[in-house]
């Protein structure tokens, strides 16, 4: 497609168990990054792989989130252990990779934790 | 780490009005600047953003203007329509290898026929 991609678009969990989000970045770009965006507030930036490589995950909240993009392309993230809090949409953006190009969003993922 | 404050939370305007939103950020490293609009449901979708050696840009209906010293920006909307009404996002961000976008609060756009 055209555009990012997410799946699934909804993801319904008990407390404790393990999830895991996908994302199809756009063909061909090198940049992608995770954030959380909670109801009625901004985004926020989780995590962003350059390629396959991780260059920082300073804003993952605990080690039960865990995000990889094994062949530089398709990314996952993964949640260990929900809790309640963890409750948001998780976006997925990605960019050409060279500098001060713009971040294009897919439509999230909206995860709710019972 | 950067701050981006966001003002105001709601705005209706009457179609056909001007809209302006504005930010604030607190890094003066911050050379990157976008805007993005989302509609229920749906991921940011950026539609207008500028840099820090320029003072504005134009597109069509939407201008940003930047001024560094004071550090802030503000989105500019005018001859607003209906579809126009969205929740619109500003954000900040330094070119240190990867954009890292530190996000506002968020405007809410109603647009009144």
């Amino acid at each position: 497609g055209a555009g990012v991609s997410q799946s699934p678009r909804y993801k319904v969990a008990k407390r404790g168990q393990d999830v895991a989000l996908r994302c199809d970045p756009i063909s061909g770009h090198v940049s992608l990054f995770w954030y959380q965006q909670a109801l009625g507030q901004g985004p926020e930036f989780l995590t962003y792989f350059q390629n396959e490589a991780q260059l920082d995950k300073s804003g993952l909240p605990s080690d039960r989130f865990f995000a990889e993009r094994p062949e530089g392309s398709v990314s996952t993230l993964k949640i260990q252990r929900t809790q309640q809090e963890d409750s948001a949409v998780y976006l997925c953006a990605s960019s050409p990779g060279q500098k001060n190009q713009p971040q294009h969003f897919g439509d999230g993922t909206r995860l709710s934790i019972l | 780490g950067e701050n981006v404050e966001q003002h105001p939370s709601t705005l209706s305007v009457q179609e056909g009005d001007s809209a302006v939103i504005k930010c604030t950020y607190s890094d003066s490293a911050s050379n990157y600047f976008p805007w993005y609009k989302q509609e229920l449901g749906k991921g940011p979708q950026l539609i207008i953003d500028i840099r820090s050696n320029v003072g504005e840009k134009k597109d069509q209906r939407i201008a940003v203007t930047l001024n560094k010293t004071a550090k802030h920006f503000s989105l500019h909307i005018t001859e607003t329509q209906p579809e126009d009404s969205a929740v619109y996002f500003c954000a900040a961000s330094m070119n240190t290898g990867f954009q890292k976008l530190v996000f506002g609060t968020g405007t809410r756009l109603l647009v009144s026929p």
